[in-house]
């Protein structure tokens, strides 16, 4: 079955860390890019990082950047995040996502995010 | 940063009407605009890509328009498993999603 599944959430104090996982299966996951989603209790979605389909490189929004690092492990079908210096402000459901991220014949993009995990509960709470 | 807003936040409709959402860009994004279906704990869907293209296995009562600044989602005649929130995202540089549309039962 194709799917990701997160896990390694959980009740952090502010200034802590927390490392998520994603599983995949069900594709061959070193073609893809990765993503991390988050969404705020009752909020949207807001993009947190990319990695692409090598590891060689990522990115981060501007509120993670120098905390929070994505990695991935091609061998073992898995995607990370390292989150350090947690704040109150990172709660969320933390939602990995695939990226196709490629150039068709006619040149169109395919850099959206076409399977999403269901995420997993980070809480970062005194 | 291109920032994205949709409008309205929430919109009650019943079953059978036709549904517009609507996605403003903060500057031109061409074509590179996703929409996405949420239902509550679950994951978010992908229902259209490039503005108007309809991903497989999407039902065809959902179709997009726009390009440059200004999209729209439209659900055709609305079925009970359409009642969900949606999202727009721009990937013409990097990602950003508007802030959701609530469809609920009127």
């Amino acid at each position: 079955e194709v799917q990701l599944v997160e896990s390694g959430g959980g009740l952090v104090q502010p200034g802590g860390s927390l490392r998520l996982s994603c599983a995949v299966s069900g594709f061959t996951f070193s073609s893809y890019w990765m993503h991390w989603v988050r969404q705020a209790p009752g909020k949207g979605l807001v993009w947190v990082s990319r990695i692409n389909s090598d590891g060689s490189s990522t990115s981060y929004a501007d509120s993670v950047k120098g905390r929070f690092t994505i990695s991935r492990d091609n061998a073992k079908n898995t995607l990370y995040l390292q989150m350090n210096s947690l704040r109150v402000e990172d709660t969320a459901v933390y939602h990995c996502a695939r990226d196709p991220h490629y150039y068709d014949s006619s040149g169109d993009r395919h850099w959206y995010f076409d399977l999403w995990g269901r995420g997993t509960l980070v809480t970062v709470s005194s | 940063d291109i920032q994205m807003t949709q409008s309205p936040s929430t919109l009650s409709a019943s079953v059978g009407d036709r549904v517009t959402i609507t996605c403003r860009a903060s500057q031109s994004i061409s074509s590179w605009l996703a929409w996405y279906q949420q239902k509550p704990g679950k994951a978010p869907n992908l229902l259209i890509f490039k503005a108007s293209s309809l991903e497989s296995g999407v039902p065809s009562r959902f179709s997009g328009s726009g390009s440059g600044t200004e999209f729209t989602l439209t659900i055709s005649s609305l079925q009970p498993d359409d009642f969900a929130t949606y999202y727009c995202q721009q990937y013409n540089s990097y990602w950003t999603f508007g802030g959701g549309t609530k469809v609920e039962i009127k």
